[in-house]
């Protein structure tokens, strides 16, 4: 089973700065590789797909990177809405297993 | 666009079996993988399974001699049965639908989701 690790754990920001997140693979997942973003109450949000595609509607300052066993999601200048919990997840090709990392919390600094 | 949407008891005693249902609306549930994913109160998310709208299925190896997924495509609905349940299966628990290309063929991520539903195992 592929294990997902994210750093840090929580990231404690202020508005406008840069906010850069990691997700590393325990084996290579080549770029099956998906952020969402999670608020409190609301359901998880696609934001990035094959590593590095942004999803429908999701704002040019999010952005990702990354393939094989390590990637990161970059968000260039946080925004008060951004502030949010962020889960990287894979998908194994056999058995088709997903897995998700633990999350990165981006906190108001 | 497709939307969909969870139900079924939010509470359940230990022991017994769960049960959702999701609906799927905007769109037919024919050509899609539908997955259940589940998240306990201030915890990360699992994925518990999914279901090809045929009738095929394959679940976390964690959870699998205790789930079943089930798909009835005249309601456009699936459904979620997690059998001998206890207070660590409390959880919100989304339905979701897997990205396919236009090759048909699944890409590993999830979108869109449902809003979720709490269930809650207690006495």
């Amino acid at each position: 089973e592929i294990v997902l690790t994210q750093s840090p754990a929580t990231l404690s920001l202020s508005p406008g700065e840069r906010a850069t997140l990691s997700c590393r693979a325990s084996q290579s997942v080549s770029s099956y590789l998906a952020w969402y973003q999670q608020k409190p109450g609301q359901a998880p949000r696609l934001l990035i797909y094959d590593a590095s595609n942004r999803a429908t509607g999701i704002p040019a300052r999010f952005s990702g990177s990354g393939s094989g066993t390590d990637f990161t999601l970059t968000i260039s200048s946080l925004e008060p809405e951004d502030f949010a919990v962020y889960y990287c997840q894979q998908r194994s090709n056999w058995p088709p297993v997903f897995t998700f990392g633990p999350g990165t919390k981006v906190d108001i600094k | 666009q497709v939307q969909l949407q969870e139900s079924g008891p939010g509470l359940v005693k230990p022991s017994e079996t769960l049960s959702l249902t999701c609906t799927v609306s905007g769109g037919s549930i024919s050509s899609y993988y539908w997955s259940w994913i589940r998240q306990p109160p201030g915890k990360g998310l699992e994925w518990i399974g999914y279901i090809y709208y045929s009738g095929s299925t394959n679940y976390n190896p964690s959870l699998k001699s205790r789930v079943t997924i089930s798909v009835d495509t005249s309601k456009n609905q699936f459904s979620l049965k997690l059998s001998s349940v206890t207070a660590a299966d409390t959880a919100v628990y989304y339905c979701a639908k897997e990205y396919v290309d236009t090759a048909m063929v699944p890409r590993g991520w999830f979108d869109p989701w449902g809003q979720g539903t709490l269930v809650t195992v207690s006495s």
